[in-house]
Formats: structure tokens, sequence, C-alpha cells
């Protein structure tokens, strides 16, 4: 069956510092990834996707590369800030079949001043 | 600009009794879904639906019913409640169509006692 597995956290960072949360997968075919961030109290919401292999998914400074040949879908930011601070999830989907969403476990990032 | 609304937010049960949550969105989509969020387990699929009047099993179906008799709601129910359905609920809904983003309301969270 499909699968994705994070790192596992809490991940506490100082404000400026480099992120990278990693996400790997197992899914047979082609499914598209994605990150989902839930703020505290608060549903999940989507950070960026990427359909297909070598796309890149960016938003909000954040990005992610499709790695089909590693199953790889890390998440990275050049300089966190404290408003950052949520859980991150990976997942993958396939079209058809009702979109499915198979999540990760989820990361906790913390960014302190 | 309501999305995905989730009724009740917070619900206190005792074991054995019953309740129903429900799930209404108001952007005309035709993929619902109910998730359950669990302590370093991520977000699981209980049931989804992609259309009025159909309902399917989704990875952790058992003590949960759900119904889709409206476009726009997605009800689910607990006919005997156990304590280990205590969790936090997500009602999700998304667009028919190719890698589309998935919407979640702000969740409920359910403690069976």
């Amino acid at each position: 069956g499909n699968s994705v597995t994070q790192m596992e956290g809490p991940v506490t960072l100082s404000e400026e510092a480099f992120l990278t949360i990693n996400c790997t997968y197992t899914a047979t075919g082609y499914p598209s990834l994605f990150w989902y961030v839930q703020y505290p109290g608060e549903g999940l919401q989507l950070l960026l996707k990427a359909t297909k292999a070598d796309d890149k998914g960016s938003n909000k400074g954040f990005e992610a590369t499709y790695r089909k040949e590693t199953t790889s879908f890390h998440l990275e930011k050049g300089s966190v800030q404290v408003s950052d601070s949520a859980v991150y999830f990976c997942a993958l989907s396939y079209t058809g079949g009702g979109n499915k969403l198979t999540f990760g476990t989820g990361t906790q990032l913390k960014v302190e001043l | 600009n309501a999305g995905v609304t989730q009724t009740p937010k917070f619900r206190v049960l005792k074991t054995g009794q019953s309740m129903t949550l429900l799930c209404a969105q108001d952007m005309n989509h035709e993929y619902m879904y109910w998730y359950r969020q669990d302590p370093g387990m991520g977000l699981r699929l209980i049931h989804y639906s992609v259309g009025e009047g159909t309902t399917a099993k989704g990875e952790v179906p058992d003590g949960y019913n759900v119904s889709r008799l409206k476009k726009q709601n997605f009800l689910l129910g607990l006919e005997s409640a156990a304590p280990s359905q205590t969790s936090v609920y997500f009602c999700a809904s998304s667009y028919q169509g190719r890698n589309t983003e998935a919407f979640f309301g702000q969740g409920t969270r359910l403690t069976v006692v």
C-alpha cells in the first residue's frame, strides 16, 4: 500500500535559521505530492504541491521538489519566522478513486526568537 | 467565505452513547472526506464520498457510519461510542479534477469517557 514517512519532531529553530523537513514515500505509479500546514487550533491548509517528477512546489518561501529517483519530497525554507511555527504534514494522492490523501505523521516546528 | 464548517467543535460522550458530526461545505465540491487525527499517527481516512448519495470506506471505517444525502453535507455517525474513538475529527472537501486541493474544516475534538 501507499505510505508516507516524515522526520519526527518536534523541530526547534531560531528565527532566520534554515529549515528542512524530510519526507519520503512508498507508492506505485505516479502520485501527486503535497505539504499541508496546521496552525494551532485550526484545520489543515495546503502549503504547496507537485504533480510529477522534478516539479518544484513553492509558496510563502517554502519549497519542495518531487524526486522520483529517491521517492522524496523534502520541505525547505531558507529563513524561518516565528509565524511559521505549526505542524507540517507531507501527503500523497492519486487522481481518480476520490483523490484520497495518505498523510505522514506530521512534524511540529517551533521557531524561537 | 465559510468554506468547510464542522459542528460541533467539542463534545464529550459517555461510552455507548451515539452522536452525529455534521460537515457542510459551500464550494460545490463533489468529493468529501472524514479523517481522524491522533498523536503520532497523522490523519487517517475514515470514510469518503465522491458525490451525492455515494459513500465509501477509508482506512479506519469500523465503528463509524456516514451519509451524503445532499451534496453540501457529509454526516459522520458514531452509533455506540468507545474510548478508542477519542480523537480530533476533520472533514474535508475537494473538486473532482486532477491533483486538486483539499479544504479542511477546523475540526471536532471528541472525548469518549
